[in-house]
């Protein structure tokens, strides 16, 4: 069974960075682009970016709205994947989803985590 | 970046009912279009994939059509499961972008 879950999500204060985890069982993770989505209280669904499998180059792509502030890298050996969050801003408040899949299509999602930021 | 844009924002139903979707894309986007369905408090699951396909284990009632801009999800016969909101999502390039979603309520 395919098993993704996000942990290190929580209160964090303006400026401040976090470091979010996605853990993955039961696919062939080091086969599979790891992409990393945001989803703001009441509102709909944000791609943050992927990092790609090495064998497409094993590089990162992001989102306008979160590049130079955020980092996507993975770990093949643990099979797990990891989003970077710096200089936080109030507006980054949100439930962040890891995800798998092919290319753009997301087949398999872990079930979210919280990250709030505030003073 | 490829805009997406749903319609309806919301719609009241009831079961046994028929419902159909609309996504449209900014640019010709081929059949390069996923659709997503979300619960509150949930994460999203894939529904169709590239406009027409279904994903394993989704029931067969879940339909997905068009091609270009122009593109359609039809539940029918609804069941009380299928209450949720749904995205469409484009997977033609960097990037992904979704619709604002369709939330689907109780009448």
């Amino acid at each position: 069974e395919v098993q993704l879950v996000e942990s290190g999500g929580g209160l964090v204060q303006p400026g401040r960075s976090l470091r979010l985890s996605c853990i993955t069982s039961g696919f062939t993770f080091s086969d599979h682009p790891m992409s990393w989505f945001r989803q703001a209280p009441g509102k709909g669904l944000e791609w943050i970016g992927f990092f790609r499998s090495k064998a497409y180059g094993g590089t990162a792509e992001y989102a306008a709205s979160v590049k130079g502030r955020f980092t996507i890298s993975r770990d093949d050996s643990k099979s797990i994947a990891y989003l970077e969050m710096n200089s936080l801003k109030t507006e980054d408040t949100a439930v962040y989803f890891c995800a798998s899949g092919t290319f753009l299509t997301f087949d398999y999602w872990g079930p979210g985590t919280l990250v709030t930021v505030s003073s | 970046d490829i805009e997406m844009t749903q319609s309806p924002s919301s719609l009241s139903t009831s079961v046994g009912d028929r419902v159909t979707i609309t996504c449209r894309s900014s640019q010709n986007i081929n059949t390069y279009l996923n659709w997503y369905q979300q619960k509150p408090g949930k994460a999203p699951k894939l529904l169709i994939y590239v406009a027409s396909n279904l994903q394993s284990g989704v029931p067969s009632r879940f339909s997905g059509g068009g091609s270009g801009t122009d593109f359609t999800l039809t539940i029918s016969n609804l069941q009380a499961e299928d209450f949720a909101t749904y995205y469409c999502q484009q997977c033609y390039s960097t990037p992904p972008t979704f619709g604002g979603g369709t939330k689907v309520d109780i009448k």
